[in-house]
């Protein structure tokens, strides 16, 4: 049940754009984005709940294709406190609680 | 104020020992979580307690113990430490159960057995 993320890594320059995929084998209900900076915890992004639905925070936005079963997360002109491991989580009913399932997760690293 | 408290933050423990994490929330959520993050940076969700009960309990072996005495509580309990569960251990919380909500983790506990 765990999304696939790519890619698996990416460095970037300051300024320099990057796209994170998250796609699953299953139908998403809907899907979540968190970034962890090193040693520290996951911290929330944003929720996208519906198909087609588009998001934005600050310069990172993110599209959510529900008949594709994909989403995708876009981080313009990136700024070095954008280094951490990007997760994407998508979500299943079980018992009505809100059961996440977080992706193989995308380590990004801006440089000066 | 930290929202979501884990303590201890690192833990070295023998092959055998039992073990127990501790978790307090005060966001005044009703819904609480206990992930396990390996070496490669896999977080899987172990459990989830909704109101002191128990709402999901995925494939993990029974020497793992979750307790809730409250709402604002959810402590993880370990018997017989193997190799193997070495890891990070994030407690979490939500508002409620349902889904959409966005979880608020705690700052992990590092466990490592020898």
């Amino acid at each position: 049940q765990q999304p696939v993320q790519s890619p698996q890594a990416v460095i970037l320059r300051e300024g320099e754009d990057a796209v994170i995929n998250c796609s699953s084998s299953k139908a998403l209900y809907s899907v979540h984005w968190y970034r962890q900076k090193h040693g520290e915890a996951p911290v929330f992004l944003m929720i996208l709940l519906k198909g087609g639905e588009q998001k934005g925070h600050e310069k990172i936005s993110a599209s959510f294709n529900e008949k594709k079963q994909q989403s995708s997360l876009y981080l313009t002109a990136s700024q070095l406190s954008y280094s951490g491991t990007y997760f994407c989580g998508t979500e299943s009913l079980l018992g009505g609680a809100n059961n996440l399932f977080f992706g193989t997760g995308t380590r990004l690293t801006v440089i000066p | 104020d930290t929202a979501v408290s884990q303590t201890p933050k690192y833990l070295v423990t023998q092959m055998g020992n039992d073990k127990s994490i501790k978790c307090e929330q005060n966001l005044g959520h009703d819904t609480m979580y206990w992930y396990k993050q390996d070496s490669k940076k896999f977080l899987k969700i172990m459990f989830s307690y909704n109101n002191k009960e128990l709402i999901i309990n995925e494939t993990v072996p029974n020497r793992f113990s979750p307790k809730s005495p409250d709402k604002a509580h959810l402590n993880l309990h370990i018997n017989s430490l193997e190799l193997g569960d070495s890891a990070v251990y994030f407690c979490a919380s939500s508002q409620d159960r349902q889904p959409n909500e966005k979880l608020f983790f705690g700052s992990g506990t590092q466990l490592s057995v020898l």
